[in-house]
């Protein structure tokens, strides 16, 4: 199948916390993969991506590595703040390149 | 700077009635995106316009559902004899390109939308 999956929510982590998000995928090919973000009471909007394997996508202290190894995708943040506690949903585009598939979604709270 | 706009931000109608929702994408952006998102899921794909055309409507779940872009700008989304599973927000998204840069698209605000 054609598919994102990310590892289930909610997360809790005390300020300053490594994250780690795991996100992989299914797709026939190199899809773009993505990173989006919605903030509480915000409309969802693009944190990072990448576009063919290797590439490392990077934007407000996340990270994410495109590894089809392992069809991987995890997003990484080496210290977290309280203003990251948001959902994050990997995405990745679809092989007829007119749409973008997420994931369920994982609810990050962070306490300081 | 406007971005993608939506209207109305709310709606509840009563079972078995007509809806539209409204999205205003950013100017000169040519491809508009429609998703449903339930509650505590990821958005999930309706339909696709590239200009006034809908390129991919393969994401609509029933023939209740249809959309429009008339003049390749904003977007109707229209919701006939609604039910409740019809609940949920419906997103709007626009990008300036299709092809791989499709995915880095800009997001509304939603309409959040109560069948009761």
């Amino acid at each position: 199948g054609n598919s994102v999956t990310q590892m289930e929510g909610p997360v809790t982590l005390s300020e300053e916390a490594f994250l780690t998000i795991n996100c992989t995928y299914t797709a026939t090919g190199y899809p773009s993969l993505f990173w989006y973000v919605q903030y509480p009471g915000e409309g969802l909007q693009l944190l990072l991506k990448a576009t063919k394997a290797d590439d490392k996508g990077s934007n407000k202290g996340f990270e994410a590595t495109y590894r089809k190894e392992t069809t991987s995708f995890h997003l990484e943040k080496g210290s977290v703040q309280v203003s990251d506690s948001a959902v994050y949903f990997c995405a990745r585009l679809s092989s007829s390149y007119d749409k973008v598939i997420f994931g369920p979604g994982t609810s990050l709270s962070v306490i300081p | 700077g406007a971005g993608v706009s939506q209207t109305p931000s709310n709606k509840v109608t009563e079972k078995g009635k007509y809806v539209e929702l409204r999205c205003d994408p950013i100017s000169g952006h040519t491809a508009l995106y429609w998703y449903r998102q339930s509650l505590g899921q990821g958005p999930e794909f309706l339909i696709y316009f590239q200009g006034t055309g809908a390129a991919d409507d393969s994401g609509l779940p029933n023939d209740r559902f249809f959309a429009v872009r008339p003049e390749g700008s904003v977007s109707t989304l229209k919701i006939q004899r609604t039910e409740r599973g019809d609940s949920a927000v419906y997103l709007c998204a626009s990008s300036p390109t299709s092809g791989q840069g499709a995915g880095e698209q800009y997001f509304g605000p939603g309409t959040r939308l109560t069948v009761t």
